[in-house]
C-alpha cells in the first residue's frame, strides 16, 4: 500500500505570510496527488488536484506544486478563514486512494 | 447542481447491524464512481472503499474489506455503506463523496454521524 507522510503536522503563522506544506509518497504516484481543506464541523472541500490544477471557484492565493519527490500546498498570502485541517490524497490505477495525515493551519 | 444528501444520524448498539445512505441529484449518477470516508472522532480521513454505480465495480481499501459492505441502486440515485456487526470502534463521521474523475473528491455528503455504544 502506498503510504502518505505530511510535513508539518501543525503550524501557526501569521495574517499575510506564506505557508507551505509538504506531503510525500512512500512510491511514484504520477501526480495523482490533491489536497482538500476541512474547516472544524465542515466537510472537507477539494482545493487543487492533479498535484497542480486548482479546483473551479477556489481562490488563487491557493496553489499546489511539486519539489522533487514531494509535493507542496502553498497558501500565498494567509488569511483568517484559512484556518483549517488540510489534507493531501493520492489515488492510484487500481481506484485505491490514500489520505496524508493532516496539517493544522492556525493564526499567530 | 450537484449535491450528496445523506441520510441522518444514528445511535445503535455493538452488535446491531446498519445501512447508512447517500443520495447524488444534478448529474448522472451512474457515470461518476461515489465513494465512502471514515474521520473518527479527532481524527484524519480514511477512504473506506467506492462503487461505480452504473455497473456495481467496487473497490475497498485493504483497511475496510470485510468489515463493510458497499452498494448502490441506480434507479433512486443512492449509494449505501451497511455494517452487519456494529462496533464502539465505529463511531465516526461517514461521508460520501464523488470521484469527479480526477481520483479526486470534487463533491461531498454532509456527512452522518455514527455512534455506537451500549
Amino acid at each position: 500500500d502506498i503510504q502518505m507522510t505530511q510535513s508539518p503536522s501543525s503550524l501557526s503563522a501569521s495574517v499575510g505570510d506564506r505557508v507551505t506544506i509538504t506531503c510525500r509518497a512512500s512510491q511514484d504516484i504520477n501526480n495523482h496527488l490533491n489536497w482538500y481543506q476541512q474547516k472544524p464541523g465542515r466537510a472537507p472541500k477539494l482545493l487543487i488536484y492533479d498535484a497542480f490544477s486548482l479546483q473551479t471557484g477556489v481562490p488563487s492565493r491557493f496553489s499546489g506544486g511539486k519539489s522533487g519527490t514531494d509535493f507542496t500546498f502553498t497558501i500565498s498570502s494567509l488569511k483568517p478563514e484559512d484556518v483549517a485541517t488540510y489534507y493531501c490524497q493520492q489515488y492510484d490505477d487500481l481506484l485505491v486512494f490514500t489520505f496524508g495525515p493532516g496539517t493544522t493551519v492556525d493564526i499567530k | 447542481e450537484v449535491q450528496l444528501v445523506q441520510s441522518g444520524a444514528e445511535v445503535k448498539k455493538p452488535g446491531e447491524s446498519l445501512k447508512i445512505s447517500c443520495q447524488g441529484s444534478g448529474y448522472t449518477f451512474a457515470t461518476y464512481w461515489v465513494g465512502w470516508v471514515r474521520q473518527m472522532p479527532g481524527k484524519g480521513l480514511e477512504w473506506m472503499g467506492i462503487i461505480y454505480p452504473g455497473g456495481s465495480d467496487t473497490r475497498y481499501s485493504p483497511s475496510f474489506q470485510g468489515q463493510v459492505t458497499i452498494s448502490a441502486d441506480r434507479s433512486i440515485n443512492t449509494a449505501y455503506v451497511q455494517w452487519s456487526r456494529l462496533k464502539a470502534s465505529d463511531s465516526a463521521i461517514y461521508y460520501c463523496v464523488r470521484d469527479g474523475g480526477s481520483g479526486a473528491f470534487d463533491f461531498w455528503g454532509q456527512g452522518t454521524k455514527v455512534t455506537v455504544s451500549s
